[in-house]
């Protein structure tokens, strides 16, 4: 079964500091890994996704992420915080079968400092 | 492009009472899903339906029931709502895996009071 750890319930940075919300998978065939992002009291939004090819995949707003296979991580960065990045962010997994499962970290809230 | 719609926004049950919450996709997605999100949970799948047709059970079925009534309508009813139940609910669609549409497409949520 799939399933994804996200680590840290909140992450708190300095406006300018760099931010790195951690997200392990668990998957027993190749992954689909996403992020998303949820603005308070609206909807989730996709950051960026990786499903094959180049393993850093650069998202919307400045952020990135890697798919680590033999670490089993796709951890998400972004060099300098905005004000406006506060949110809470979700890590999520898939697979490649015509039937698959979007799964969902439980979530992390980021919080930016001034 | 509504993307997808879900209706209502709000609303308050009482312990018992039944409800739908509807939800429309105008993207000719093949899959659909509910989620229910509560603190520090992230979201839980419900239901899902990878075509028209077809639905199964996600993370936390119990005490839901699902209709994909057609390719762009998947309906979820509480046929006796608990204070349990009391969550935001999201509903989303994604094009078929391995046709390069891989993204889920979110509603913007029904925010759901059960007293």
């Amino acid at each position: 079964a799939q399933s994804v750890t996200q680590l840290g319930s909140h992450v708190s940075v300095s406006e300018g500091a760099l931010v790195l919300l951690r997200c392990n998978y668990s998957s027993s065939v190749p992954p689909y890994l996403f992020w998303y992002v949820q603005y308070p009291n609206q909807g989730l939004q996709l950051l960026l996704k990786y499903t094959t090819g180049a393993t850093l995949v650069k998202g919307i707003n400045g952020f990135e992420a890697e798919f680590k296979k033999s670490e089993t991580s796709f951890h998400l960065t972004k060099p300098s915080a905005h004000m406006s990045d506060a949110a809470e962010y979700f890590c999520a997994v898939s697979r490649m079968d015509s039937s698959y499962k979007l799964i969902f970290g439980s979530g992390t809230r980021l919080l930016v400092r001034p | 492009n509504a993307g997808v719609t879900q209706t209502p926004k709000f609303q308050v049950l009482k312990t018992g009472q039944s409800m739908t919450l509807q939800c429309a996709q105008d993207m000719n997605h093949n899959s659909m899903y509910w989620y229910r999100q509560d603190p520090g949970m992230g979201l839980r799948l419900i239901y899902y339906s990878a075509s028209e047709g077809t639905t199964d059970k996600g993370e936390v079925p119990n005490g839901y029931n699902v209709s994909r009534l057609n390719k762009r309508e998947f309906s979820l009813r509480l046929e006796s709502a608990a204070p349990s139940q009391t969550s935001v609910y999201f509903c989303a669609s994604s094009g078929r895996q391995g046709r390069g549409n891989t993204e889920a497409f979110f509603g913007q949520g029904t925010r759901l009071t059960v007293v």
